[in-house]
């Protein structure tokens, strides 16, 4: 069964750097979505991303934030300057059609740690 | 605005008893409703979705979710509970007029099975 796959499944990174947070899609999926879930918390829609541009953004995705399909197959996360409250478990999906009734396919999770 | 909430952080049950994780919704419209599980290192799982008609829906693993529009609620359930059911689980919504707009998550229930 296809999978949504994401890497790393852990990082660690010191505040003020740049992260890279990858995940590939299910092949034939065309929307793609970033949730975070900060420990003990809701998770929280962050972007989605359709056709090679943003369709959804939430209070959260700010300046720091920003998305990437650099290729056919990959979907990125950037975080460009790590903030404490970063830290959270990073959870790529993806669905194949627009429909609100189609649910969505998730991946297993980056757990982002910034010190 | 659209809004979940799971009242329980933390649902202990025997194993073979049945088994219930409460869900309570907040829609400006009608819903579609979602069930996801999430084992240790795995990603979100999709269950089971409401989305008309019948107001028991049924699963995968045995789960089944009633949908009750008065009470605004779809609580998971499962007559008779497994050890390996043992994960964290989360409730989901979307209005149905929202197109592909994100699903909106509870903060999630953690079921402990105990054998």
């Amino acid at each position: 069964e296809p999978e949504v796959t994401q890497t790393p499944s852990h990082q660690v990174t010191q505040m003020g750097q740049e992260v890279i947070l990858r995940c590939v899609p299910i092949s034939n999926h065309l929307y793609f979505y970033w949730y975070r879930q900060i420990l003990g918390q809701k998770v929280e829609f962050l972007v989605s991303f359709y056709n090679n541009e943003i369709s959804e953004k939430s209070e959260i995705f700010d300046d720091q934030f920003s998305v990437e399909r650099p290729d056919g197959s990959n979907f990125t996360l950037k975080i460009r300057s790590t903030k404490l409250e970063d830290s959270a478990m990073y959870f790529c999906a993806s669905s194949d059609k627009r429909a609100s009734y189609n649910e969505q396919f998730f991946g297993p999770g980056t757990r982002l740690t910034v010190l | 605005a659209q809004s979940v909430a799971q009242p329980e952080d933390q649902v202990n049950v025997a194993e073979g008893n049945p088994l219930t994780v409460k869900c309570t919704y907040s829609v400006s419209g009608n819903p579609y409703l979602f069930w996801y599980v999430q084992y240790p290192n795995r990603g979100l799982q999709f269950l089971l979705k409401y989305i008309t008609g019948d107001n028991l829906v049924k699963g995968s693993y045995g789960f089944e979710a009633e949908f009750n529009k008065s009470q605004t609620s779809f609580h998971l359930k499962k007559p008779s509970a497994l050890v390996s059911d043992s994960a964290l689980y989360f409730c989901a919504v979307r209005d149905i007029y929202s197109g592909n707009t994100p699903l909106v998550f509870g903060k999630g229930t953690r079921l402990s099975v105990i054998a």
